[in-house]
């Protein structure tokens, strides 16, 4: 098994770019979420799924669409890229609301 | 609201015990982790504790909770350079599938 698998691992933006950050895991898990930490403020939950066609907003959603056609797959767009956006994203799936999430390994995204 | 709180850091030697504290404000939470985070990397699931227990051990890992005191403690025993990392707390907010993390420990591990 591969885990959680996020790509890409680096992108500068330029603003008012739009982009998707990639989000695949080969786990059969049915929670997905993503997440931004930024220095400080641990870590922001965005938006979430709890299976394929069901999406929901966390605390920061703003800016940041989702969709959840597969289960394998939870892509993250940013719509029109701000600096505020500026952040390391985390993808993090699990199989039962219980469990604990295992998270993806990151993607640093800079918006100058 | 939600609000989970840790201390920025924490400085140990090595063979030491470590404890990282953490406390939060929600008494729905069911079920509470600890995380840890090294350089670059994503977080790796350490622990959790159901919210009806008061204490966990895996092998170097001893969860304490107070449930009264909404405190959560992880007490790493044998500390190792291995060790130096961030460590999350979070919580699960009752049924959902919300997690509110805090701002994370950085342990520093002296040889």
């Amino acid at each position: 098994n591969a885990g959680v698998t996020q790509t890409p691992k680096f992108q500068v933006l330029k603003t008012g770019q739009s982009m998707t950050l990639q989000c695949a895991q080969d786990m059969n898990h049915e929670y997905m979420s993503w997440y931004r930490q930024d220095p400080g403020m641990g870590l922001r939950l965005i938006h979430y799924s709890v299976g394929a066609g069901i999406t929901d907003q966390g605390e920061v959603p703003n800016g940041y669409n989702v969709s959840r056609s597969t289960t394998e797959d939870f892509p993250l767009r940013l719509l029109s890229a701000a600096p505020s956006q500026t952040s390391v994203y985390f993808c993090a799936s699990k199989r039962s609301l219980r469990d604990g999430y295992t998270f993806g390994s990151g993607t640093r995204l800079t918006v100058v | 609201g939600e609000d989970v709180e840790q201390s920025l850091f924490l400085s140990v030697r090595e063979g030491d015990s470590s404890v990282i504290n953490c406390t939060y404000t929600d008494s729905s939470s069911t079920y509470l982790y600890w995380y840890k985070q090294e350089p670059g990397a994503g977080l790796q699931l350490l622990t959790y504790i159901f919210s009806n227990m008061d204490m966990k051990q895996d092998q170097r890992l001893t969860v304490l909770l107070n449930k009264k005191d909404k405190h959560l403690s992880l007490r790493i025993a044998d500390t190792q350079t291995g060790d130096s990392a961030i460590y999350f707390c979070a919580e699960r907010l009752g049924a959902t599938n919300k997690l509110i993390f805090g701002t994370g420990t950085l342990l520093a591990v002296q040889p």
